[in-house]
């Protein structure tokens, strides 16, 4: 049950877009994107409650496609600060299980 | 404003000890808890969740078990330790049911099993 991201890791120059995808083999009721940094918690970034709906949150927007059972993560002009591991998260009633998830390296 | 304490911060322990690890949530009233794990590199594994005083559903069969004494109180334990029971460990609060609400993270114990 646990959604699978992709990619796996990607390294970026400040101020270069990124895409990170998130799908999952159930159907999602709600998509959560959070972001880790090295030997800390983390961090939450957005939540997607409906099918359709587009968040946004600074330069870190994202999508919810529920008929495909996908979201999608975008990094625009990214920062150094944006380096860590994104997880989405999904789960239903009280459950919850978070992604595969995706390192992420901003480099000058 | 809410808050969540988790202690201690790092943890040291020999096979076979035993463990308890606490979790408090300020600032707000019949929170969802939930205990992860995360070993080096990988995911975060939920391990138990809450949703109130004494209701605990586990979400992985292992040595360890959890308790809710008190609203706002989480408690991990373990009779005996293992090696592979090392890892990060991660409370989580939410003002509600976990899908449609955001989580709320502790700073973690980070537990080495030698």
């Amino acid at each position: 049950q646990q959604p699978v991201q992709s990619p796996q890791a990607v390294i970026l120059r400040e101020g270069e877009d990124a895409v990170i995808n998130c799908s999952s083999s159930k159907a999602l009721y709600s998509v959560h994107w959070y972001r880790q940094k090295h030997g800390e918690a983390p961090v939450f970034l957005m939540i997607l409650l409906k099918g359709g709906e587009q968040k946004g949150h600074e330069k870190i927007s994202a999508s919810f496609n529920e008929k495909k059972q996908q979201s999608s993560l975008y990094l625009t002009a990214s920062q150094l600060s944006y380096s860590g591991t994104y997880f989405c998260g999904t789960g239903r009633g009280n459950q919850f299980y978070f992604g595969t998830g995706t390192s992420l390296t901003v480099i000058p | 404003s809410q808050t969540i304490h988790q202690w201690p911060a790092t943890l040291v322990q020999p096979v076979g000890s035993p463990l308890s690890l606490e979790c408090t949530v300020e600032g707000t009233s019949n929170p969802n808890l939930y205990w992860y794990r995360q070993a080096a590199g990988r995911g975060l594994q939920l391990l138990f969740y809450s949703v109130g005083i004494g209701q605990i559903s586990s979400e992985v069969p292992q040595n360890l078990s959890a308790s809710r004494p008190q609203d706002r109180q989480f408690i991990l334990s373990s009779k005996k330790l293992l090696l592979s029971d090392s890892g990060f460990y991660l409370c989580a609060w939410s003002p509600g049911q976990g899908y449609n609400q955001p989580q709320h993270f502790g700073d973690g114990t980070r537990l080495s099993i030698l």
